[in-house]
């Protein structure tokens, strides 16, 4: 099985910078995706790594290292529109993903 | 028009009753994945379809069974609804097994067990 954390909540600013943590302890690795969901809608795919270092795609980056089982996504410049619960997912052998319980992070004006 | 359509999308129903969760795609994924999402426990798997002869029990099985009924339909049903199923529940499709393959999620379905 696999075994995901996450930090339940983090604020920032307008502009600031944020790095959302996540560790996992897993019985197969295939790859760490990144979702992030506003409140009440469906999860939406921002980032994936199955290698380590870092991926960037704009204003998002993610990075990973695999043999500490550790992963980050950082968000820039963030925006009131950034305020969302972000997921981190891993991959298993079978193609089926686990879920950490999701960082809601709030931007403040 | 939105390619992974749930339906209903918020439902109130009474425990012991019978009801059906039902989810379509246009994105022509031959998998397909329900979860349901509780506040701070995240997405959890309950059954996953790698195609439509192909029905697997995910982690919180108990209580849920599917229906696949072609490619692009997938059915949960709760045969005998309790309160503890009360949650969102999401529908998810994915088309192979690509590297970067990702999954693409319905709007989700509210369900109160009363």
């Amino acid at each position: 099985g696999q075994n995901i954390d996450q930090p339940t909540e983090m604020t920032a600013t307008e502009g600031a910078i944020v790095q959302i943590n996540c560790t996992y302890q897993t019985s197969g690795f295939n790859g760490l995706f990144w979702y992030q969901q506003h409140a009440g809608e469906a999860p939406t795919f921002l980032s994936y790594n199955v290698l380590d270092g870092l991926e960037e795609k704009g204003r998002f980056s993610s990075f990973l290292s695999r043999s500490k089982g550790y992963s980050y996504l950082l968000l820039k410049e963030l925006q009131m529109k950034d305020s969302a619960s972000y997921l981190c997912a891993v991959r298993d052998g079978d193609y089926k993903l686990s879920f950490g319980a999701g960082t809601t992070v709030t931007v403040r004006a | 028009d939105a390619d992974v359509t749930q339906t209903p999308r918020n439902r109130i129903t009474k425990t012991g009753k019978r009801i059906m969760l039902e989810c379509s795609q246009t994105k022509g994924h031959d998998r397909m994945y329900w979860y349901r999402q509780d506040p701070g426990l995240g997405l959890r798997l309950i059954y996953y379809s790698f195609d439509v002869k192909d029905i697997n029990k995910g982690e919180i099985s108990d209580g849920y069974s599917v229906s696949r009924q072609a490619q692009a339909k997938f059915s949960l049903s709760l045969e005998s609804a309790i309160p503890n199923q009360t949650a969102l529940y999401f529908c998810a499709t994915s088309p192979g097994t690509g590297d970067q393959e990702t999954q693409y999620f319905g709007p989700g379905t509210r369900l109160l067990v009363l």
